[in-house]
């Protein structure tokens, strides 16, 4: 089993719509996540972190479960500049060592 | 505020060839990290400066180097270039290395070896 993975997608959605993706992580001692978004050919940049209690930004809603080992980002109200490959990132055994999966690609059409 | 830089943007060599990438970050961070990038799989990461002084290595060393030049400056050196490290590579810097903290990437490096 990969430490980190998500589904590469791609979501095609329409503006206006919301959308949620998961990110399953292997190492229960993992302590610190993350959502990065990265546009093509660009770098990646921080998005959220992700909190136990769960946290919101805008219109990003970003939660933790651990029993089930797994994080989600939920995206209300798309629009077209959200189009991008979302990164999910995990401080795999509570380290310093992050894990990245290798990204859920959204699309959002008129 | 410039944040990370990192330079070539794009280069392509012939394989046997060296070639360093250079990297700067001005944010007086701590940490920094050279990660590589492939299609289909996440970054994954070559080498690590936790602080001025030392380097270790990450999931992907072999064929690379490192030298962490001072504060600052953090350059990567393909030895012996191999069509295998055609990727893009990206540097990054963190204020502690912790792994809780936001990375601040550079705007990457497109490699090809042919």
């Amino acid at each position: 089993r990969k430490e980190v993975e998500q589904d590469p997608g791609p979501f095609n959605v329409p503006e206006g719509a919301t959308v949620a993706f998961n990110c399953t992580y292997s190492n229960s001692a993992s302590q610190s996540f993350f959502w990065y978004r990265q546009d093509c050919r660009k770098e990646p940049k921080l998005l959220m972190s992700v909190y136990s209690s769960g946290n919101e930004d805008g219109r990003f809603t970003a939660q933790l479960n651990r029993a089930s080992q797994y994080i989600s980002l939920l995206i209300r109200d798309s629009k077209l500049s959200d189009s991008a490959t979302y990164l999910c990132v995990v401080n795999t055994g509570g380290g310093n060592k992050l894990t990245f999966g290798t990204g859920t690609q959204l699309k959002v059409e008129l | 505020n410039a944040g990370v830089t990192q330079t070539p943007k794009f280069q392509v060599l012939k394989t046997g060839q060296s070639m360093t990438l250079q990297c700067a970050q001005d944010m007086n961070h701590n940490s920094m990290y050279w990660y590589r990038q492939d299609p289909g799989m996440g970054l994954r990461l070559i080498y690590y400066s936790a602080s001025e002084g030392t380097t270790d290595k990450g999931e992907v060393p072999n064929g690379y180097n490192v030298s962490r030049l001072n504060k600052r400056e953090f350059s990567l050196r393909l030895e012996s270039a191999a069509p295998s490290q055609t990727s893009v590579y990206f540097c990054a810097s963190s204020e502690t290395g912790t792994g809780r903290e936001k990375l601040f990437f550079g705007s990457g490096t497109q490699l090809s070896v042919l």
